[in-house]
């Protein structure tokens, strides 16, 4: 069983509208981070959350630790975001990060 | 990015020939990793690396070794390159509320 599942998997949607990926996990983590890459591009941070909700310009995460879920909610989503979005739990023996297996989105003009 | 560079950018090679990958940082992060990223898999670990000389293996390590003597350098090693290390390396630095990703590598053994 996968420690990470993410969906949907696959994500298409018009220009302007309210995007949300799901995370749902199944193990203790100290902390969840939500991941950012672009195509044939790296891999970029956009939120490390604990606890609670954090917002950064049109993107905002959320998380429910007693419930093992977290959302990552884009509004007004524009074809720039268009993306590989990628939930990763920091809570590896090792300090390392255990990955879902990304949502890929794909915003249309 | 952390300073986060990775050489090369792309590599193929033979099966069977050695293949090592760089990793070099400039922000003296003491916690480094390798990652492979497969389609269908997500990223998953191979090393790590807790200081200088400090390493231990991760979830894929078979047919991987890696080198730290330096903070900022972390070196992975494909001993005798198969196909199915045909893949994208992700070398990553832990910082204080996040981690650092390098470019990657994309590694083609034919």
């Amino acid at each position: 069983k996968n420690e990470v599942e993410q969906s949907p998997q696959n994500l298409t949607a018009q220009e302007g509208e309210f995007i949300t990926i799901n995370c749902s996990y199944s193990v203790g983590i100290s902390a969840l981070h939500w991941l950012q890459q672009h195509p044939g591009g790296g891999i970029v941070s956009l939120f490390m959350l604990s606890s609670g909700k954090k917002k950064h310009g049109r993107l905002i995460a959320t998380i429910n630790i007693q419930e093992k879920h977290s959302s990552l909610h884009i509004t007004a989503s524009h074809p720039r975001d268009s993306a590989v979005y990628i939930c990763a739990l920091h809570g590896g023996s090792q300090g390392n990060l255990i990955f879902g297996k990304g949502t890929k989105l794909s915003v249309k003009p | 990015d952390a300073g986060i560079t990775q050489s090369p950018r792309h590599k193929v090679t033979e099966t069977g020939t050695p293949v090592t990958l760089r990793c070099h940082q400039t922000e003296n992060h003491r916690y480094m990793y390798w990652y492979r990223q497969d389609p269908g898999h997500g990223l998953r670990l191979i090393h790590y690396s807790y200081g200088v000389k400090d390493t231990d293996k991760g979830e894929v390590s078979d047919g991987y070794s890696v080198s730290r003597s330096k903070t900022e350098d972390f070196l992975l090693t494909l001993e005798s390159a198969t196909s199915s290390q045909t893949s994208v390396y992700f070398c990553a630095a832990r910082g204080s509320d996040t981690q650092y990703f390098g470019p990657g590598t994309r590694l083609t053994v034919l």
